[in-house]
């Protein structure tokens, strides 16, 4: 089943201590995303990847590193969480081109950040 | 110039009523504007895609309309049924200049269809 796996599905976690979400997606797509939800705001990109090793800020990076060492794998990190990063996050993938393809979406993590 | 501004926030229907849900936005270099749909502790999903060529696209009781010259779209859901309650997302995008079609979402309206 094609599918975006992310993990974990919830955390609450205190102020300053380290965190990753992983991302892992099944179909061999070149592009990757992490977005988060907030009510009335919607979905805001915080970074993005078109490919291997190759990775570029969003609209909303402030606070949070990402890696693409392998194809299939896209972390997202915390280094030092602050509440204000309390939000709902979303990792998504698609083929690179033709940029209409739909994107598809891991089922979300809810950070808390106390 | 970037932002897709969607309405309603929030929206309750009777069952087999039409559901409207509205976006705008101001690049007129977008060129893909899709809607998704997202059900409560699911990802969004891709529900139904236009591009501005036509002015109008139907899927089954999915309906986007599309004017170029008020750089307006809508979504239109026809006899909306409880399995219909969600959260829409209106979004656009474009294939050229940036070149990496980044989605541009909308802030999102929830839908209860009533039974």
């Amino acid at each position: 089943e094609a599918q975006v796996t992310q993990n974990p599905r919830y955390l609450i976690t205190v102020t300053g201590k380290k965190l990753t979400v992983t991302c892992s997606q099944n179909m061999n797509h070149e592009y990757m995303s992490w977005y988060r939800q907030d009510p009335g705001l919607g979905l805001r990109q915080i970074y993005y990847s078109m490919n291997v090793e190759v990775t570029d800020k969003g609209d909303v990076p402030e606070g949070y590193k990402v890696s693409r060492k392998e194809k299939r794998n896209f972390p997202l990190i915390l280094e030092s969480p602050s509440p204000n990063q309390t939000s709902l996050y979303f990792c998504a993938s698609r083929p690179t081109v033709p940029f209409s393809q739909p994107q598809h979406f891991g089922d979300g993590t809810r950070l808390s950040i106390l | 110039q970037q932002q897709v501004k969607q309405s309603p926030q929030s929206l309750i229907v009777q069952k087999g009523g039409i559901s409207i849900i509205n976006c705008a936005y101001e690049n007129t270099a977008f060129d893909y504007f899709p809607w998704y749909q997202q059900f409560p502790g699911k990802g969004p999903a891709l529900l139904i895609a236009i591009r501005p060529d036509v002015s109008e696209k139907k899927e089954g009781r999915f309906t986007i309309s599309f004017n170029k010259s008020a750089k307006q779209f809508s979504l239109h859901i026809m006899d909306s049924q409880p399995g219909d309650s969600a959260t829409y997302f209106c979004a656009a995008s474009s294939d050229g200049s940036s070149n990496t079609g980044k989605l541009i979402f909308g802030q999102g309206t929830t839908l209860q269809v009533k039974p």
